[in-house]
């Protein structure tokens, strides 16, 4: 069974840094592009970032190009974002979800709160 | 970027009736559209992509239809589980991936 299992979220001042993680299993994880995708509080969707299997190129959402970072480790089968210079409107869950350019399977979420 | 815009907002419907919900895009997408449902405190789901294609264990009451900037999702007769938000998401220009604003389906 193919799982996607978020964590690292929670309380952060703004200015911090946070860094999510997201352990995958049931399937070959260097083989898909892997994404984070948000949700703010009672809103929609927001791509985020994606990552390719196994080239490692990546793709940022304007709001967070310069501030953010993912990457990957193939032999831990880990999807990670780093998150830098947090501020109050990156509050929201934060989903990691397989294949591109939908995204097929999606993870339980891990919520970050920006917030002094 | 392309800006995807969803209406209505929200579709009162009851039990065993149909719903259409559509999409459109500020520029052309192709057939390069997906489908999503989320209920409250769970991840979204996939139900469609390539416009019409349903996911793999998406009910057939579930159907997708439209090209270029104009998409309809139709739910045939709706039953309780499938009262939720619905998005569609864009891919054939990206970066950025968007999404629309979403259409609430809720019982009338």
């Amino acid at each position: 069974e193919v799982q996607l299992l978020e964590s690292g979220g929670g309380l952060v001042q703004p200015g911090g840094s946070l860094r999510l993680s997201c352990a995958a299993s049931g399937f070959t994880f260097s083989s898909y592009a892997m994404s984070w995708v948000r949700q703010a509080p009672g809103k929609g969707l927001e791509w985020v970032s994606t990552i390719s299997g196994s080239t490692l190129s990546t793709y940022y959402a304007d709001s967070v190009k310069g501030r953010f970072t993912i990457s990957r480790d193939n032999s831990k089968n880990t999807l990670y974002l780093q998150m830098n210079s947090l501020r109050a409107d990156d509050t929201a869950v934060y989903y990691c979800a397989k294949d591109m350019p939908w995204f097929g399977i999606w993870g339980q979420g891990t919520m970050v709160t920006v917030s002094s | 970027e392309i800006v995807m815009t969803q209406f209505p907002a929200t579709l009162s419907v009851s039990p065993g009736e149909g719903a259409i919900l559509s999409c459109r895009a500020s520029h052309s997408v192709s057939s390069n559209l997906a489908w999503y449902q989320q209920k409250p405190g769970q991840a979204p789901r996939l139900l469609i992509y390539g416009a019409s294609t349903r996911a793999t264990g998406i009910p057939a009451r579930f159907s997708g239809s439209g090209s270029g900037t104009e998409f309809t999702l139709t739910i045939s007769s709706l039953q309780s589980e499938d009262f939720a938000v619905y998005y569609c998401q864009q891919y054939n220009n990206w970066p950025p991936l968007t999404f629309g604003g979403g259409t609430k389906v809720e019982i009338k």
